[in-house]
Protein backbone atom coordinates (compact mmCIF):
# COMPACT_ATOMS: atom_id res chain seq x y z
CA UNK A 1 0.00 0.00 0.00
CA UNK A 2 1.14 3.54 -0.85
CA UNK A 3 1.88 5.80 1.96
CA UNK A 4 -0.23 8.40 -0.28
CA UNK A 5 -3.11 7.92 -1.60
CA UNK A 6 -4.71 10.27 -3.57
CA UNK A 7 -7.02 9.61 -6.57
CA UNK A 8 -5.85 10.58 -10.12
CA UNK A 9 -8.77 11.24 -11.63
CA UNK A 10 -9.30 12.97 -14.57
CA UNK A 11 -11.60 16.10 -12.86
CA UNK A 12 -13.60 18.42 -15.22
CA UNK A 13 -15.64 20.96 -13.66
CA UNK A 14 -17.01 24.10 -15.71
CA UNK A 15 -15.78 27.31 -14.54
CA UNK A 16 -16.83 29.05 -11.24
CA UNK A 17 -17.20 25.34 -9.75
CA UNK A 18 -15.91 24.66 -6.13
CA UNK A 19 -13.35 22.34 -6.71
CA UNK A 20 -12.31 19.63 -3.50
CA UNK A 21 -8.81 17.76 -3.88
CA UNK A 22 -8.12 15.36 -1.51
CA UNK A 23 -4.96 12.80 -0.18
CA UNK A 24 -5.17 10.22 2.42
CA UNK A 25 -1.90 9.08 4.07
CA UNK A 26 -0.74 6.31 6.31
CA UNK A 27 2.71 7.70 8.19
CA UNK A 28 1.74 9.68 11.33
CA UNK A 29 4.79 10.86 11.09
CA UNK A 30 4.49 13.22 8.63
CA UNK A 31 4.22 17.33 9.97
CA UNK A 32 4.04 19.32 6.55
CA UNK A 33 1.53 18.60 4.12
CA UNK A 34 1.94 20.67 0.84
CA UNK A 35 0.07 20.94 -2.47
CA UNK A 36 2.42 21.35 -6.11
CA UNK A 37 0.42 22.58 -8.99
CA UNK A 38 2.15 21.40 -12.44
CA UNK A 39 1.34 22.28 -15.52
CA UNK A 40 1.83 20.08 -18.77
CA UNK A 41 5.38 19.30 -19.79
CA UNK A 42 6.58 21.66 -16.31
CA UNK A 43 8.26 21.19 -13.07
CA UNK A 44 5.65 21.56 -10.06
CA UNK A 45 4.99 24.73 -8.32
CA UNK A 46 4.17 25.16 -4.79
CA UNK A 47 0.99 26.33 -3.86
CA UNK A 48 0.33 26.09 -0.26
CA UNK A 49 2.12 24.25 2.46
CA UNK A 50 0.63 23.37 6.35
CA UNK A 51 2.02 22.35 9.45
CA UNK A 52 -0.10 20.53 11.25
CA UNK A 53 -3.97 20.24 11.28
CA UNK A 54 -6.03 22.90 10.56
CA UNK A 55 -6.81 25.25 7.37
CA UNK A 56 -4.72 27.75 5.35
CA UNK A 57 -6.29 29.84 3.21
CA UNK A 58 -4.67 32.00 0.30
CA UNK A 59 -7.06 33.90 -2.24
CA UNK A 60 -8.94 31.54 -3.90
CA UNK A 61 -7.45 28.52 -2.34
CA UNK A 62 -7.71 26.54 1.03
CA UNK A 63 -5.78 23.99 2.14
CA UNK A 64 -7.36 21.50 5.26
CA UNK A 65 -5.34 18.92 7.14
CA UNK A 66 -7.21 16.66 9.47
CA UNK A 67 -4.14 14.61 11.36
CA UNK A 68 -6.60 12.47 13.33
CA UNK A 69 -8.58 11.13 10.21
CA UNK A 70 -5.00 11.45 7.96
CA UNK A 71 -6.16 13.46 5.32
CA UNK A 72 -6.11 16.39 3.72
CA UNK A 73 -7.97 18.54 0.82
CA UNK A 74 -7.49 21.24 -1.27
CA UNK A 75 -10.08 23.57 -1.96
CA UNK A 76 -10.13 25.88 -5.65
CA UNK A 77 -13.21 28.27 -5.26
CA UNK A 78 -14.50 30.10 -8.63
CA UNK A 79 -12.19 27.87 -10.48
CA UNK A 80 -10.88 29.26 -13.65
CA UNK A 81 -9.82 27.93 -16.96
CA UNK A 82 -6.23 28.58 -15.70
CA UNK A 83 -6.14 26.16 -12.77
CA UNK A 84 -6.46 23.18 -15.08
CA UNK A 85 -3.48 21.76 -14.18
CA UNK A 86 -2.20 18.67 -12.12
CA UNK A 87 -2.60 19.08 -8.74
CA UNK A 88 -0.12 16.83 -6.35
CA UNK A 89 0.00 16.35 -2.57
CA UNK A 90 3.04 16.00 -0.84
CA UNK A 91 4.37 15.70 2.74
CA UNK A 92 7.53 15.16 5.18
CA UNK A 93 7.87 14.62 8.34
CA UNK A 94 11.54 15.18 10.46
CA UNK A 95 13.44 12.35 10.20
CA UNK A 96 16.83 13.68 11.90
CA UNK A 97 19.38 16.52 11.03
CA UNK A 98 20.38 14.99 8.14
CA UNK A 99 16.77 14.30 6.42
CA UNK A 100 16.23 17.93 5.31
CA UNK A 101 12.73 18.08 3.21
CA UNK A 102 12.53 14.64 1.91
CA UNK A 103 8.94 14.51 0.58
CA UNK A 104 6.41 11.95 -0.33
CA UNK A 105 4.33 12.61 -3.29
CA UNK A 106 0.76 11.33 -4.08
CA UNK A 107 -0.07 10.59 -7.69
CA UNK A 108 -1.56 14.06 -8.50
CA UNK A 109 -4.77 14.14 -9.87
CA UNK A 110 -5.85 15.87 -13.38
CA UNK A 111 -8.16 18.92 -13.31
CA UNK A 112 -9.91 20.90 -16.43
CA UNK A 113 -11.68 23.56 -15.73
CA UNK A 114 -13.96 24.10 -18.68
CA UNK A 115 -14.93 27.96 -19.87
CA UNK B 1 17.55 35.06 -11.65
CA UNK B 2 17.60 32.20 -10.13
CA UNK B 3 16.58 29.16 -10.42
CA UNK B 4 16.75 25.55 -11.32
CA UNK B 5 17.95 24.59 -15.37
CA UNK B 6 17.80 21.19 -16.62
CA UNK B 7 19.33 20.63 -20.16
CA UNK B 8 18.18 19.07 -22.43
CA UNK B 9 14.12 19.42 -22.42
CA UNK B 10 14.16 16.29 -24.54
CA UNK B 11 16.52 13.44 -24.43
CA UNK B 12 16.27 9.90 -26.91
CA UNK B 13 18.72 7.25 -25.96
CA UNK B 14 18.72 3.83 -27.84
CA UNK B 15 19.04 0.80 -25.42
CA UNK B 16 22.05 0.27 -23.84
CA UNK B 17 23.44 3.40 -23.85
CA UNK B 18 24.12 5.56 -20.46
CA UNK B 19 23.28 9.01 -20.46
CA UNK B 20 23.69 12.03 -17.92
CA UNK B 21 20.75 14.42 -17.23
CA UNK B 22 22.02 18.01 -15.96
CA UNK B 23 20.86 19.87 -13.07
CA UNK B 24 22.03 23.45 -11.81
CA UNK B 25 20.91 26.10 -9.11
CA UNK B 26 21.75 29.09 -8.07
CA UNK B 27 19.63 29.46 -5.39
CA UNK B 28 22.73 28.54 -3.53
CA UNK B 29 20.53 25.63 -1.45
CA UNK B 30 22.55 22.90 -0.16
CA UNK B 31 19.82 19.98 -0.95
CA UNK B 32 19.52 18.84 -4.42
CA UNK B 33 16.87 15.94 -5.34
CA UNK B 34 16.21 13.96 -8.42
CA UNK B 35 12.42 12.51 -9.25
CA UNK B 36 10.84 10.34 -11.20
CA UNK B 37 7.72 11.03 -12.81
CA UNK B 38 5.58 8.55 -14.86
CA UNK B 39 1.83 8.34 -15.46
CA UNK B 40 0.17 7.03 -12.42
CA UNK B 41 2.80 7.19 -10.40
CA UNK B 42 3.39 10.94 -8.98
CA UNK B 43 6.60 11.91 -8.40
CA UNK B 44 9.61 9.19 -6.84
CA UNK B 45 12.77 10.14 -5.34
CA UNK B 46 15.68 8.76 -6.88
CA UNK B 47 18.93 10.75 -5.33
CA UNK B 48 19.06 13.37 -2.67
CA UNK B 49 22.00 15.45 -1.88
CA UNK B 50 22.46 17.46 1.73
CA UNK B 51 26.06 18.47 1.03
CA UNK B 52 28.84 19.00 -1.44
CA UNK B 53 30.26 14.78 -1.53
CA UNK B 54 27.77 13.40 0.07
CA UNK B 55 24.45 12.10 -1.26
CA UNK B 56 21.54 9.41 -0.25
CA UNK B 57 19.30 6.87 -2.39
CA UNK B 58 15.50 7.60 -2.56
CA UNK B 59 13.30 5.24 -3.14
CA UNK B 60 14.00 3.95 -6.61
CA UNK B 61 17.78 4.22 -6.73
CA UNK B 62 18.95 1.08 -8.92
CA UNK B 63 20.08 1.72 -12.82
CA UNK B 64 20.67 5.32 -11.74
CA UNK B 65 24.00 7.57 -10.11
CA UNK B 66 24.77 10.78 -8.72
CA UNK B 67 27.29 13.10 -8.48
CA UNK B 68 27.73 16.31 -6.33
CA UNK B 69 31.20 17.82 -6.73
CA UNK B 70 29.56 21.05 -6.38
CA UNK B 71 26.58 22.82 -4.50
CA UNK B 72 25.39 23.81 -7.88
CA UNK B 73 25.53 21.13 -9.76
CA UNK B 74 23.91 17.29 -9.20
CA UNK B 75 24.20 15.62 -12.75
CA UNK B 76 22.02 12.25 -12.75
CA UNK B 77 23.46 9.22 -15.14
CA UNK B 78 20.75 6.82 -15.98
CA UNK B 79 22.83 3.97 -16.68
CA UNK B 80 22.25 0.90 -18.95
CA UNK B 81 21.40 -0.91 -16.22
CA UNK B 82 18.04 0.51 -15.69
CA UNK B 83 15.35 -1.54 -17.02
CA UNK B 84 12.72 1.00 -17.77
CA UNK B 85 14.22 4.40 -18.16
CA UNK B 86 12.02 6.30 -20.54
CA UNK B 87 9.90 9.09 -17.97
CA UNK B 88 10.29 12.71 -17.41
CA UNK B 89 12.77 13.41 -15.01
CA UNK B 90 12.60 16.35 -12.46
CA UNK B 91 15.49 18.02 -10.61
CA UNK B 92 14.47 19.94 -7.61
CA UNK B 93 16.80 22.17 -4.65
CA UNK B 94 16.29 23.22 -0.92
CA UNK B 95 17.53 24.78 1.53
CA UNK B 96 18.12 22.85 4.50
CA UNK B 97 17.45 22.96 8.17
CA UNK B 98 16.55 20.78 11.32
CA UNK B 99 13.20 20.75 12.54
CA UNK B 100 11.27 22.68 9.48
CA UNK B 101 10.19 22.82 5.83
CA UNK B 102 12.27 23.62 3.71
CA UNK B 103 10.03 24.41 -0.24
CA UNK B 104 11.56 22.36 -3.13
CA UNK B 105 11.87 24.01 -6.25
CA UNK B 106 11.39 22.33 -9.01
CA UNK B 107 13.26 22.60 -11.98
CA UNK B 108 11.35 22.28 -15.66
CA UNK B 109 12.35 18.55 -16.23
CA UNK B 110 13.99 16.49 -19.04
CA UNK B 111 11.54 14.19 -20.83
CA UNK B 112 14.05 10.88 -21.92
CA UNK B 113 12.90 8.39 -24.31
CA UNK B 114 14.69 5.32 -24.92
CA UNK B 115 14.16 4.05 -28.45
Amino acid sequence: QKEVEQDPGPLSVPEGAIVSLNCTYSNSAFQYFMWYRQYSRKGPELLMYTYSSGNKEDGRFTAQVDKSSKYISLFIRDSQPSDSATYLCAMNGYEGETSGSRLTFGEGTQLTVNP
Amino acid sequence: DGGITQSPKYLFRKEGQNVTLSCEQNLNHDAMYWYRQDPGQGLRLIYYSQIVNDFQKGDIAEGYSVSREKKESFPLTVTSAQKNPTAFYLCASSSTGGKTYNEQFFGPGTRLTVL
